[in-house]
């Protein structure tokens, strides 16, 4: 399977606790997103890369939330001391952003995150 | 603000009828629109999509809509099939879908027998 990968694919977790989701992005895109989607609301923006290179971060990524991409591959998203409205789908996207031709994102299957 | 708007939360058909999805929007800038359908508990799948410079695009049964001029896109599925029962979420970016994608809330299709 060549699409993008997402682990776990669900966390519950106590309030205060760190968790942290990997994402795996289709091989040849350089572009990687995270999104969290809500019950009731679609997807919305947390962050993205190009490559290694965190180019945008949206007001919803507070200072608890951090994503990194090291090697311009794999990207983790870390949430620290987690709170009960942290509970969510977080979504990982990418897409290839070079050449001609409209940019299109793909998902993972989404980590569901569960906090009590 | 939501500056893209699905206003029909849910939407219900016979099988072999269209299905007909509405969408909204209000910023200008956006030139590229998506159409994604999301299972429970799955991430959402890409549909089709259309540029701003095209009016129509078409997938096999599924056809996008644009109006620029109205800000509105239309997503029909013919002929309309129980497995197309999911959500759908329109999506919008701009600069040829190089920024972010901004979504609706979403609209459920449920397509009986």
């Amino acid at each position: 399977d060549t699409g993008v990968s997402q682990n776990p694919r669900h966390k519950i977790t106590k309030r205060g606790q760190n968790v942290t989701f990997r994402c795996d992005p289709i091989s040849e895109h350089n572009r990687l997103y995270w999104y969290r989607q809500t019950l009731g609301q679609g997807p919305e923006f947390l962050t993205y890369f190009q490559n290694e290179a965190q180019l945008e971060k949206s007001r919803l990524l507070s200072d608890r939330f951090s994503a990194e991409r090291p090697k311009g591959s794999f990207s983790t998203l870390e949430i620290q001391r987690t709170e009960q409205g942290d509970s969510a789908m977080y979504l990982c996207a990418s897409s290839l952003a070079s050449g001609g031709g409209m940019k299109t994102q793909y998902f993972g299957p989404g980590t569901r995150l569960l906090v009590l | 603000d939501q500056q893209v708007k699905q206003n029909s939360p849910s939407l219900s058909v016979q099988e072999g009828r269209i299905s007909i999805l509405n969408c909204d929007y209000t910023n200008s800038m956006f030139d590229y629109f998506l159409w994604y359908k999301k299972y429970p508990a799955e991430g959402p799948t890409f549909l089709i999509s259309i540029s701003s410079i095209k009016d129509k695009n078409e997938d096999g049964r599924f056809t996008v809509f644009l109006n620029k001029s109205a800000k509105h896109l239309s997503l029909h599925i013919v002929p309309s099939q129980p497995g197309d029962s999911a959500v759908y979420f329109c999506a919008a970016s701009y600069d040829s879908g190089y920024s972010t994608l901004t979504f609706g809330k979403g609209t459920m299709l449920l397509v009986s027998p």
